[in-house]
């Protein structure tokens, strides 16, 4: 089965600063990459994801970026906010189910 | 609705106790997927369906666990005879279609066995 590996575990920046979450994954027939956002008592939420057939995408601050020889996927977050604060799951999928990261707590200070 | 809702938001049971969880997923949404998130952990993957089909059990972690969509639409998670290990937040989330689509998820429910 698929295996995602994400780091760091924990991330602190200063409010203003970029901040960048990396993963790996096992199965090169995974094509579906999407990131999620989780606040405390909360389900996660969608906040970018990317298909195998895309190098790059932005939305905003956010942008992700994919290497499928290597098998890894980056989040970027420019000009953080404190509300950015939350943790941060990567995942890939085949075929539907979605297999997850671990997760970033990201503190942003003011 | 506008997102998926699941209930209760938190469960207590005792050990041995047999409990049920329940999704509404976002109306049209045709894939249905629940997760199990154990603390401090990524959610991972327990069983999905397309409609009323259940495709894919393959993470349900023994035959304590029963999912059915009996109508394609709400979901119930059960769990019987549960065991201290069973505590966990169990997401559910839904997907438009089958395949490559977002999945959005619930709040999730937290459950506590003592």
């Amino acid at each position: 089965g698929e295996n995602v590996e994400q780091h760091p575990s924990t991330l602190s920046v200063q409010e203003g600063d970029s901040a960048v979450i990396k993963c790996t994954y096992s199965d090169s027939a995974s094509n579906y990459f999407p990131w999620y956002k989780q606040e405390l008592g909360k389900g996660p939420q969608l906040i970018i994801d990317i298909r195998s057939n895309v190098g790059e995408k932005k939305d905003q601050r956010i942008a992700v970026t994919l290497n499928k020889t290597a098998k890894h996927f980056s989040l970027h977050i420019t000009e953080t906010q404190p509300e950015d604060s939350a943790v941060y799951f990567c995942a890939a999928s085949r075929l539907g189910r979605l297999y997850f990261g671990r997760g970033t707590q990201l503190t942003v200070w003011p | 609705g506008a997102g998926v809702s699941q209930s209760p938001r938190y469960k207590v049971a005792k050990r041995g106790q047999d409990v049920a969880l329940r999704c509404d997923p976002i109306s049209g949404h045709v894939s249905l997927f629940w997760y199990q998130q154990a603390l401090g952990q990524g959610p991972e993957f327990l069983t999905y369906f397309q409609n009323e089909a259940q495709l894919d059990k393959s993470g349900l972690p023994s035959d304590r666990f029963f999912a059915e969509r009996p109508e394609g639409s709400v979901s119930t998670l059960k769990i019987q005879r549960t065991q201290q290990e069973d505590s966990a937040v169990y997401l559910c989330a839904s997907s438009l279609n089958q395949g490559v689509q977002p999945q959005h998820f619930g709040d999730g429910t937290r459950l506590s066995i003592l």
